[in-house]
């Protein structure tokens, strides 16, 4: 069974900070990473990809894959009370049987204190 | 407004009760999801399709039915509802199978009694 890990949190940062956000995956084949982002209560909402080592930026956000130590993470800067939700860690990897899925993390609550 | 419908919002529903969540996209997905989830467990994949007229059983496909007559349905099919499938289930689609992104339906909450 392919494991994808978060710290489950409350991970709580000032408003204004930069949150750091860290994921680390099992299957050193993945290929695709994903970041979403989870009110409560609410559905996931895709806020970031990334498919190459390296940084990815799109507006406040970034995200950085390190395919040889298995981790993929995401900045948040100028982090705002907006911002404050679970953010879940997806994996693209092989699950067995010619097969395919995305394994998700448990995720990562985060908290902007105003 | 393009994207996934899914219905009901919410249930309640007796054990041993059958029960079906609607999934309908029209972004023209060729791959479709069904995925539970559970506080402490995550989200955890039930079914697939890869393209209408295929299914294929994800982690935890035990107590579950899907079909997919046509691109824009999915339904799930819980054939006799047990306690043990009180869950939030969403919904997902991707424009194809594979490592394209996914996204997601507002969910389904039920619980079974």
């Amino acid at each position: 069974q392919k494991e994808v890990e978060q710290n489950s949190g409350p991970l709580s940062v000032p408003e204004g900070a930069i949150a750091s956000l860290n994921c680390t995956y099992s299957d050193r084949g993945s290929q695709s990473f994903f970041w979403y982002r989870q009110y409560s209560g609410k559905s996931p909402e895709l806020i970031m990809f990334i498919y190459s080592n390296g940084d990815k930026e799109d507006g406040r956000f970034t995200a950085q894959l390190n395919k040889a130590s298995q981790y993929v993470s995401l900045l948040i800067r100028d982090s705002q009370p907006s911002d404050s939700a679970t953010y879940l860690c997806a994996v693209w990897s092989y699950s067995g049987a010619g097969s395919y899925q995305l394994t998700f993390g448990k995720g990562t609550k985060l908290s902007v204190i105003p | 407004i393009a994207g996934i419908t899914q219905a009901p919002t919410s249930q309640i529903l007796a054990a041993g009760r059958r029960m079906t969540l609607r999934c309908t996209q029209d972004m023209r997905h060729n791959a479709m999801y069904w995925y539970r989830q559970d506080l402490g467990l995550g989200l955890r994949l039930i079914h697939y399709s890869n393209t209408a007229g295929t299914t294929g059983k994800g982690e935890v496909p035990d107590g579950y039915s899907v079909s997919r007559a046509n691109t824009d349905d999915f339904p799930l099919t819980l054939a006799s509802a047990v306690p043990s499938q009180t869950s939030v289930y969403f919904c997902a689609s991707s424009a194809s199978p594979g490592n394209q992104p996914q996204h997601f339906g507002d969910g389904t909450r039920l619980s079974i009694l």
